[in-house]
C-alpha cells in the first residue's frame, strides 16, 4: 500500500532554535517527493522537490534531504521564525499526476 | 497573475442541498485536482483532470461531480450534501507529466458545512 508517514505529528520550539522533520515513504514506483508548507487557513505552498537523484535541496532557511534507498526524507529549518508556524506536509509522487500525501507535521514557533 | 482561484471560500448547506464549487487558474495547466482535508489527516484525491473534457476518480470520489468543460476551470459539484461532506475542499493544478516536476499549486481553500 502507498503511505507517507511523518513524525513528529506535533513539534513546539523556541524562535532561533533549529529542527528537524521526518517523512518516511513506501511509495511505488517513486517520481518525486515534495514538502509543503501550509499556513492556518491557507493553501499548501511548495518549499522543495526531489526527484530520485537529488540528496538534498535548499529553499532559504529549509533544507531538504532525500534518502531513496531507505525510502526516507527530512526538512531541517535554520533559526527558527515566528512565521515558520504551520502544517509541514510531505507528499510523493508516482507520477502521471498520482500523489500520495503525509497527515502533516504541525510546528508551533514561541518567541 | 491570480494562479489558482476558488469560490466561493465559505458555504453552509443543509443537507440534502446541492452546490457547485469553481476553481479557476490561469497558469495554463493541463491537470487539475480536486481534493479534500479534514482535520487530523492528510488530503485526500476527490477526482482530478488530465485535460480538457476529461475526468477521473480519485480516493474518495462518492458523493461528488466533476466537469471540465473549459481548460481553465475545474468544477466540483455535491448532488445532495451530507453532513459527511463537512470539509475544506482544496484545488489544484500542475503541469502536464511531459514538465515532470509534478509541482501542485493550490487554492486558498474552500469551507463548506453541511448541517
Amino acid at each position: 500500500k502507498n503511505q507517507v508517514e511523518q513524525s513528529p505529528q506535533s513539534l513546539i520550539i523556541l524562535e532561533g532554535k533549529n529542527c528537524t522533520l521526518q517523512c518516511n515513504y513506501t511509495v511505488s514506483p517513486f517520481s518525486n517527493l515534495r514538502w509543503y508548507k501550509q499556513d492556518t487557513g491557507r493553501g499548501p505552498v511548495s518549499l522543495t522537490i526531489m526527484t530520485f537523484s537529488e540528496n538534498t535541496k535548499s529553499n532559504g532557511r529549509y533544507t531538504a534531504t532525500l534518502d531513496a534507498d531507505t525510502k526516507q526524507s527530512s526538512l531541517h529549518i535554520t533559526a527558527s521564525q515566528l512565521s515558520d508556524s504551520a502544517s509541514y506536509i510531505c507528499v510523493v509522487s508516482r507520477g502521471a499526476g498520482k500523489s500520495t500525501f503525509g497527515d502533516g507535521t504541525t510546528l508551533t514557533v514561541k518567541p | 497573475n491570480a494562479g489558482v482561484t476558488q469560490t466561493p471560500k465559505f458555504r453552509v448547506l443543509k443537507t440534502g442541498q446541492s452546490m457547485t464549487l469553481l476553481c479557476a487558474q490561469d497558469m495554463n495547466h493541463e491537470y487539475m485536482y480536486w481534493y479534500r482535508q479534514d482535520p487530523g489527516m492528510g488530503l485526500r484525491l476527490i477526482h482530478y483532470s488530465v485535460g480538457e473534457g476529461t475526468t477521473a476518480k480519485g480516493e474518495v470520489p462518492d458523493g461528488y461531480n466533476v466537469s471540465r468543460l473549459k481548460k481553465q476551470n475545474f468544477l466540483l459539484g455535491l448532488e445532495s450534501a451530507a453532513p459527511s461532506q463537512t470539509s475544506v475542499y482544496f484545488c489544484a493544478s500542475s503541469y502536464s507529466r511531459l514538465a515532470n516536476t509534478g509541482e501542485l499549486f493550490f487554492g486558498e481553500g474552500s469551507r463548506l458545512t453541511v448541517l
